[in-house]
């Protein structure tokens, strides 16, 4: 079984402030990653997503990959209330289809 | 450009009749994936299609769901009959490739909230 974890949270940091928010996965010949935000009762809407090792970054949104440690992040600069949101990270094997985890619930308060 | 488009986006039936979504994916995009979601969970894959071949479909209930996408294009979700804890938002993907790699960002549509009574 090919898992993706995330702590489900909530995460709460306060307006202004670096988010940031964790997955592992468990699969080492996965190529593909990717960050969804998902407001609650909406669907989810892509964000994110990395192919290679080290840090992507688009706008206040930084996604980072470490293949070795089985690790991805997203780091969310400047916090705005309007980035809460549960957040989910998927990872694509070979062959499979896109693998989410659980999401992480990020409050940003005022 | 459309994004992905599904309907209904609300269904309420009773239990032991059948139900059925329609979605229509980006176009030019050969995967398309439905999706089950339960609240606080995140998104579980029921079937994948590459074109019109269903390629991952180990985690659709063959019993009581089947799905198809005729052309390669459009698809269609069945329930027959659903069961109370059907009740969940189904949603579906469409990408460019299937494969793994680059062009493999998946988009979502806005889902279909099903509740049976």
């Amino acid at each position: 079984q090919k898992e993706v974890e995330q702590n489900s949270g909530p995460l709460s940091v306060p307006e202004g402030a670096i988010a940031s928010l964790n997955c592992t996965y468990s699969d080492r010949g996965s190529q593909s990653f990717f960050w969804y935000r998902q407001y609650s009762g909406k669907s989810p809407e892509l964000i994110m997503f990395i192919y290679s090792n080290g840090d992507k970054e688009d706008g206040r949104f930084t996604a980072q990959l470490n293949k070795a440690s089985q690790y991805v992040s997203l780091l969310i600069r400047d916090s705005q209330p309007s980035d809460s949101a549960t957040y989910l990270c998927a990872v694509k094997y070979s062959g499979y289809a896109l693998n989410f985890g659980k999401g992480t619930s990020l409050l940003v308060t005022p | 450009e459309a994004g992905v488009v599904q309907s209904p986006r609300y269904k309420i039936i009773e239990k032991k009749q059948p139900v059925a979504f329609w979605c229509n994916p980006i176009s030019g995009h050969n995967t398309l994936y439905w999706y089950l979601q339960n609240l606080g969970q995140g998104p579980e894959l029921l079937i994948r299609y590459e074109n019109e071949e269903a390629v991952d479909d180990s985690q659709l209930p063959k019993d009581r769901f089947s799905a198809e996408r005729l052309k390669g294009v459009d698809s269609t979700l069945k329930i027959q009959p659903a069961e109370l804890g059907d009740s969940a938002v189904y949603l579906c993907a469409s990408s460019l490739s299937g494969t793994g790699g680059m062009n493999t960002e998946a988009f979502f549509g806005q889902g279909t909230r099903l509740t049976v009574v």
